[in-house]
């Protein structure tokens, strides 16, 4: 089947811990996104890339880093610098040429920090 | 002030109504809506898009836009228990190559049998 799918659906970190949240898709898309939801907050931008190997900051990439050395992965880290990490965070890809470019989402990962 | 400003809600309606959503935005650039829809702790999924002012039509659903009241809206006709989500509205400028959406928070909906 094709997807993108997100690893782990949750997970925990304790204050001071790097964690990095996991996104693959096998639908040969060029674009992929990571994006932070909050309640009252919608989805906010994180980092997005268009190509493998190149990658833009989005709205909110302060406390972030990621990676893009294959089509088919984008791996978020979260660090210890994100001061307020705890948030539903959602991979997207999109084909990324074409007039529509519709984003299709996974099925996301929950941060909690305890 | 929000890009994208939406009714959080929440809203509840009996089984067979008509649902209406809408989306204000103050970006006169956003070219392409859409309009998403969410389970509760799921990944969004794509529900409609539209290009250019006026309605586009799929089953019961219906979107609407006003580009000169930069305004849009989602229209649900009959109802169903099964629509109970949060319906998100996503506007984006540019029309190739990863287009960054700006997204409105999400209007909460629940439809009562």
């Amino acid at each position: 089947d094709g997807g993108i799918t997100q690893s782990p659906k949750y997970l925990f970190r304790k204050e001071g811990q790097n964690v990095t949240l996991s996104c693959e898709q096998n639908l040969n898309h060029d674009a992929m996104y990571w994006y932070r939801q909050d309640p009252g907050q919608g989805l906010r931008l994180i980092y997005y890339s268009q190509i493998v190997n190149d990658f833009q900051k989005g709205d909110i990439a302060e406390g972030y880093s990621v990676s893009r050395e294959k089509k088919e992965s984008f791996p978020l880290t979260v660090t210890s610098a994100q001061k307020n990490p705890t948030a539903f965070y959602l991979c997207a890809s999109s084909i990324g040429d074409r007039e529509i470019d519709t984003q299709y989402f996974g099925p996301g990962t929950r941060l909690t920090v305890l | 002030q929000k890009e994208v400003e939406q009714d959080p809600g929440p809203l509840s309606v009996p089984e067979g109504a008509i649902v209406s959503l809408n989306c204000t935005y103050s970006n006169s650039a956003f070219q392409y809506f859409m309009w998403y829809r969410q389970y509760s702790r799921k990944g969004p999924e794509l529900l409609m898009y539209t290009y250019s002012s006026g309605n586009k039509e799929d089953g019961r659903f219906t979107a609407q836009v006003d580009k000169s009241s930069k305004y849009i809206s989602l229209f649900i006709r009959d109802s169903q228990p099964s629509d109970s989500a949060t319906y998100l509205c996503a506007m984006s400028e540019r029309e190739t190559s990863g287009s960054r959406l700006t997204f409105g928070e999400g209007t909460q909906l629940t439809v009562n049998p």
